[in-house]
């Protein structure tokens, strides 16, 4: 069974500086893809960003990068200089064989 | 690129309609699609994996005969909610995924609709 766990349920950070969302999981599967996506107010589900689990290089995307420990079983995000835009829901979500999301993190970017 | 929409985005119904929603690919063919349920402020819950041409895998408690799920084509999947009730009111959101690189980075990356939302009176 695959599973995804996201212990912060809430987080805050003031506007231009970095927070950081952590992200546990466990698989039996050796090859999976990691994820990270974003649920605005809207509702509508954006992918921030993916990592290969076989690559070890952290994937990065702007302002958004990845800390990959897959000994760790470990995938967290860092969003560096947060915008207001930010704010949202962001689920970590893994893909091996069948697709697994963490409850979700929701994230206020404080002006 | 990798749009993925949803129709309708709310439906309003009475108790023992069925509704339909259809979920499209726009601009890549997606083998596989899935189909969540969303609480508010929860994390989606997924109902169904659908195979283009093959019926749909559903989760455990999931009822097949109240949300059918049809995939007939590699853009278009379709999921029907049975006489309706208002319990079944909730957020439904489809995703659609290609395991053959169509788009740079793609694979194995799943790209959401809108979302729509369902009340049921």
């Amino acid at each position: 069974a695959q599973t995804v766990t996201q212990s912060q349920p809430e987080m805050s950070v003031q506007e231009a500086e970095t927070v950081t969302l952590s992200c546990t999981y466990d698989t039996s599967e050796s090859n999976y893809y990691l994820f990270w996506y974003k649920q605005p107010p809207s509702r509508q589900m954006i992918l921030v960003i993916r990592q290969e689990a076989y690559k070890q290089q952290n994937a990065t995307e702007n302002r958004f990068s990845v800390n990959f420990q897959k000994a760790a079983k470990s995938f967290s995000l860092k969003i560096s200089d947060s915008q207001l835009g930010d704010t949202a829901m962001y689920f970590c979500a893994l893909v091996g064989g069948k697709s697994t999301f963490g409850d979700g993190t929701t994230l206020t970017v404080k002006p | 690129g990798a749009v993925v929409s949803q129709h309708p985005s709310r439906v309003i119904c009475k108790s023992g309609t069925s509704v339909k929603i259809e979920c499209r690919s726009l601009d890549f063919q997606a083998t596989t699609m899935f189909w969540y349920r969303q609480f508010p402020k929860q994390s989606l819950m997924l109902m169904a994996t659908s195979n283009e041409g093959s019926k749909a895998t559903y989760e455990q408690g999931v009822e097949k005969d109240k949300f059918l799920i049809n995939h007939a084509s590699l853009t278009l999947s379709t999921l029907t909610v049975t006489s309706a009730h208002p319990e079944d009111s909730s957020f439904y959101i489809c995703s659609a995924r290609s395991p053959v690189i169509q788009l740079a980075g793609a694979t194995d990356t799943q790209y959401f609709g809108p979302g729509t939302r369902l009340t049921v009176l």
